[in-house]
């Protein structure tokens, strides 16, 4: 049973403009939710990541919105440009770290 | 710093065969995880092990098992595999072990060992 639930599956956005990967998770015991930026050939990296007792996180163009009550985050990037064509992963802690099952992000130059 | 290093990077293997990889974590990190990484299933939760131990582990058959070393280093072990064992297999290193706060707890992704079961 997925706990971690992330869309869209694929995103195009044009550069220069906002890109928002959606999460909803179910189990209320996760206390930390990062962001992981995959290349291809490439492991996951660690883009950002938000406990549960704050409601927004910025990192440069990166920024992590937290709704507790809906049990939903997301991750928004700011002018997005053609080198963050990535596939991004959300995930949630709890006994184990559970991950969405990606986003393929695909900037227009 | 070196990063995470998995070895070997690729492999090819045939179905009832056992394979060893094998994770070095960064210098001073003592927990190691594994995960399995499939177009289907998406990246999954295998093992962790920190300061030796085995504290948590996935939802996945015996066949798969792992070991941690005293200097960190980690191997893990597919018995009898199975075609649908086919996947990226990515360890990650920590400072701390899960539920830890902050820094200490940061992930960080090694490159993968691609395995292929024929």
């Amino acid at each position: 049973q997925q706990q971690v639930k992330q869309s869209p599956q694929s995103l195009i956005v044009q550069k220069g403009g906002i890109s928002i990967i959606n999460c909803a998770y179910e189990n209320t015991a996760f206390d930390y939710f990062p962001w992981y930026q995959q290349f291809p050939g490439k492991g996951p990296a660690l883009l950002i990541a938000i406990r549960p007792d704050v409601s927004e996180k910025k990192e440069g163009r990166f920024t992590i919105s937290f709704n507790k009550s809906a049990k939903q985050f997301s991750l928004h990037i700011m002018d997005s440009q053609p080198g963050d064509s990535a596939t991004y992963f959300c995930a949630a802690r709890g006994d184990k770290i559970i991950f969405g099952k990606g986003t393929r992000l695909h900037i227009l130059p | 710093k070196a990063g995470v290093t998995q070895t070997p990077r690729y492999l090819i293997k045939t179905r009832g065969q056992q394979v060893t990889l094998s994770c070095s974590p960064i210098s001073g990190h003592r927990s190691v995880s594994w995960y399995q990484q499939t177009p289907g299933q998406g990246l999954q939760f295998l093992f962790e092990y920190f300061s030796e131990t085995q504290r948590n582990k996935g939802n996945f058959p015996g066949r798969f098992s792992g070991r941690q070393f005293s200097n960190s280093r980690s191997e893990m072990n597919v018995s009898t595999l199975e075609l649908g064992d086919s996947a990226l297999y990515l360890c990650a290193s920590s400072l701390g072990p899960s539920r830890s706060l902050g820094l200490n707890y940061e992930q960080y992704f090694g490159p993968g060992t691609r395995l292929t079961v024929t």
